[in-house]
């Protein structure tokens, strides 16, 4: 079956550094994976997704990620925080086919912003 | 606006009671999910429609929940005899291919 892992679960990162979260996935086929951004009672915003083709793709707000096939990663990076990136990020997996499509998240990390 | 809509936005309810939500999915989009997050957690699936038709459900949907999107349009989602465990965001996504579109949910509160 397919999942998701979000190794973890609280990550602090001081603002105007580097960012790197961590992802990884097990899934049969060529998966189709996405990163998400929840803010407090809110739902899901799509960051940036990898469907084919160039293994580094680029988002919103200045995310990109990379899709490693011999790790089984999908992580996502930013160069440099702002403090309105606090916020809580998933990582997901799409299921096609058998009539159970949908998507099979990670338990999220929990990112926070040091001034 | 044109995104996925949920209403109510929270509902507090006693233990016992039923509660129903609704969901208006992007107009053109014929396939619609529900997810519940629990605190501290992921997203879990829930039940998934292709226009009107409900194609998947999961062990999580018991048969005190009930989910329709007649005509393919909205769906409501029904929990009969609400227990505390119930008490969780419950989440709506339309798409029309892989990438899902989430409303804010519905976060429910049983007493």
């Amino acid at each position: 079956a397919q999942s998701v892992t979000q190794p973890d679960i609280h990550i602090t990162v001081s603002e105007g550094a580097s960012l790197e979260l961590r992802c990884n996935y097990s899934y049969g086929a060529t998966p189709y994976l996405f990163w998400y951004v929840q803010s407090p009672g809110q739902g899901l915003q799509l960051l940036l997704k990898y469907f084919s083709g160039d293994t580094l793709v680029q988002g919103i707000k200045g995310f990109e990620a990379e899709f490693k096939r011999s790790q089984s990663s999908f992580n996502l990076r930013k160069p440099s925080v702002h403090w309105s990136d606090a916020a809580e990020y998933f990582c997901a997996v799409y299921n096609s086919g058998g009539g159970a499509d949908g998507l099979t998240f990670g338990k999220g990390t929990h990112l926070i912003i040091q001034p | 606006d044109t995104g996925v809509s949920q209403d109510p936005r929270h509902k507090i309810t006693k233990r016992g009671q039923n509660v129903t939500f609704r969901c208006d999915p992007i107009s053109e989009h014929n396939r619609l999910y529900w997810y519940r997050q629990t605190l501290g957690q992921g997203p879990e699936f829930l039940t998934y429609f292709q226009n009107e038709a409900q194609l998947e459900k999961s062990r999580l949907l018991s048969d005190r929940f009930s989910a329709e999107r007649p005509k393919g349009s909205f769906s409501t989602l029904e929990i009969q005899r609400t227990e505390q465990g119930d008490s969780a965001m419950y989440l709506c996504a339309s798409s029309d291919r892989e990438k899902l579109f989430f409303g804010s949910g519905t976060q429910l509160s049983v007493l």
